[in-house]
């Protein structure tokens, strides 16, 4: 199964500035349909992750416009173009390409 | 709007056996598969396994064999966890989610004698 590598594993961030994470696979996470099954998980303390992001850059519904995904292969990104109080947190990257395998999460903190 | 609600904290002493359940609602329970994730204190989120909910088969990550069993009531669209033999070292949230992207608020299951 795909092994997944989050850089970094925490973050100090800006209010309104920006900020991203990046997600290395030890495999090709295309599919054999051609997709590639890469997410990306918001979880607050407390709470239960929620998905921001499938197939490498398609925002879940209700996910503001601020995040936004990219990647291919086996380097994926996740952006924040501004960040808010709110986005504080883990994040998660997640391969549903074979089976599911998270990476190891990423602290954001302000 | 789509739900996945589970039941509430459970406290096992070890050795005992607990069962938890995720309640869908708002979709057609057969669209999605059901996946089990768990989070042991302060760590991250590891995939168990997951329930097709077409034909009730089960798949287990690899380090969930045994003692986890996943089953499913189609009628009542609700899934179910079932863990026995249970060590210290199961105490975690246990959370369902579908391949829709849909979470549940997860279940604490606290181990202890």
């Amino acid at each position: 199964d795909a092994v997944l590598t989050q850089i970094p594993l925490s973050s100090a961030v800006t209010l309104g500035r920006p900020a991203s994470i990046s997600c290395r696979s030890s495999q090709s996470l295309v599919h054999s349909d051609g997709n590639t099954y890469l997410s990306w998980l918001h979880q607050r303390p407390g709470q239960p992750p929620r998905l921001l992001i499938y197939k490498v850059s398609n925002r879940f519904s209700g996910v503001p416009d601020r995040f936004s995904g990219s990647g291919a292969g086996t380097e994926f990104t996740l952006k924040i173009s501004r960040v808010e109080a709110e986005d504080v947190g883990v994040y998660y990257c997640l391969q549903v390409t074979q089976s599911w395998t998270f990476g190891q999460g990423t602290k954001v903190e302000i | 709007q789509v739900q996945l609600v589970q039941s509430g904290s459970e406290l096992k002493n070890p050795g005992a056996s607990v069962k938890v359940s995720c309640k869908t609602s708002g979709y057609i329970f057969s669209i999605y598969g059901l996946h089990w994730v768990r989070q042991a204190p302060g760590q991250g989120l590891e995939w168990m396994g997951w329930i097709n909910t077409n034909t009730g088969k089960p798949t287990y990550a690899q380090d969930f064999t045994g003692r986890f069993v996943f089953s499913m009531d189609a009628s009542v669209s609700t899934a179910y966890l079932q863990v026995s033999s249970l060590k210290t070292d199961d105490t975690a949230v246990y959370y369902c989610a579908n391949s829709g992207g849909q979470w549940g608020q997860g279940t604490l299951v606290t181990v202890s004698s």
